[in-house]
């Protein structure tokens, strides 16, 4: 079945570095999603990207989705304490579901 | 965007006893999903809510285990039945609205058997 592969699955830094996961998909995928989970807290919707090639920054987030639409990046520029959590990324399943990787968690040192 | 609520927010339970998580969301909406995720691992799709008709079940997720309801665009509920401390996790809820694929989650049910 489809599969969506997330690495790292940790990453701790330093405050002020930046951060960087990936995801690649089995197959192609029809869009890709970005998620935040802070600690005992729920999936948080950060991005949907949908075309081939396509990049979208939010503020110090810089989101990519490649050309093949396989694979995606979300890259954080100079860290915070307050950009701790798990990032997701979630491939767009032949029914309509989302298809979760296993998710990058962030640790920030101060 | 959709708010969402779950009741309840936590709950321990005994073996073999049931408990029904409710899913209420603030406005109609399309699909709902409902997720198990295990602490610090990813989310696992159990099945998706469909209104008026049956849910649709992942493959390892089987309707005599997770019976869900529907009833309505805004309510779903999800009972974990005969239960055993494998099945202790938290449990989420999700909603997709109108044309666009993104998910808004509710708060979770985080679920403990003894």
């Amino acid at each position: 079945g489809q599969q969506v592969m997330q690495i790292p699955q940790y990453q701790h830094v330093q405050e002020g570095e930046d951060f960087t996961t990936y995801c690649n998909s089995s197959t192609t995928l029809s869009n890709i999603q970005w998620y935040k989970q802070r600690p005992g807290g729920h999936p948080v919707f950060l991005i949907q990207l949908v075309k081939s090639g396509e990049v979208k920054k939010q503020k110090r987030l810089t989101f990519q989705f490649g050309e093949a639409k396989k694979n995606s990046s979300l890259h954080i520029t100079a860290t915070q304490t307050t950009d701790v959590g798990t990032y997701f990324c979630a491939g767009l399943g032949s029914q309509g579901n989302l298809i979760f990787g296993k998710g990058t968690k962030l640790s920030v040192k101060p | 965007s959709a708010v969402i609520s779950q009741k309840p927010s936590r709950d321990i339970c005994q073996r073999g006893t049931s408990l029904t998580i409710q899913c209420q969301v603030d406005s109609q909406v399309t699909m709902m999903f409902w997720y198990r995720q295990q602490p610090g691992q990813s989310l696992t799709l159990i099945a998706t809510a469909n209104q008026g008709s049956e849910a649709t079940y992942e493959s390892g997720f089987v309707i005599d285990k997770f019976p869900i309801s529907r009833p309505n665009l805004t309510f779903s509920t999800l009972t974990v039945s005969n239960m055993s401390p494998e099945d202790s996790s938290i449990y989420l809820c999700s909603v997709m609205t109108g044309d666009s694929y993104e998910q808004y989650f509710g708060p979770g049910t985080r679920l403990t058997v003894t």
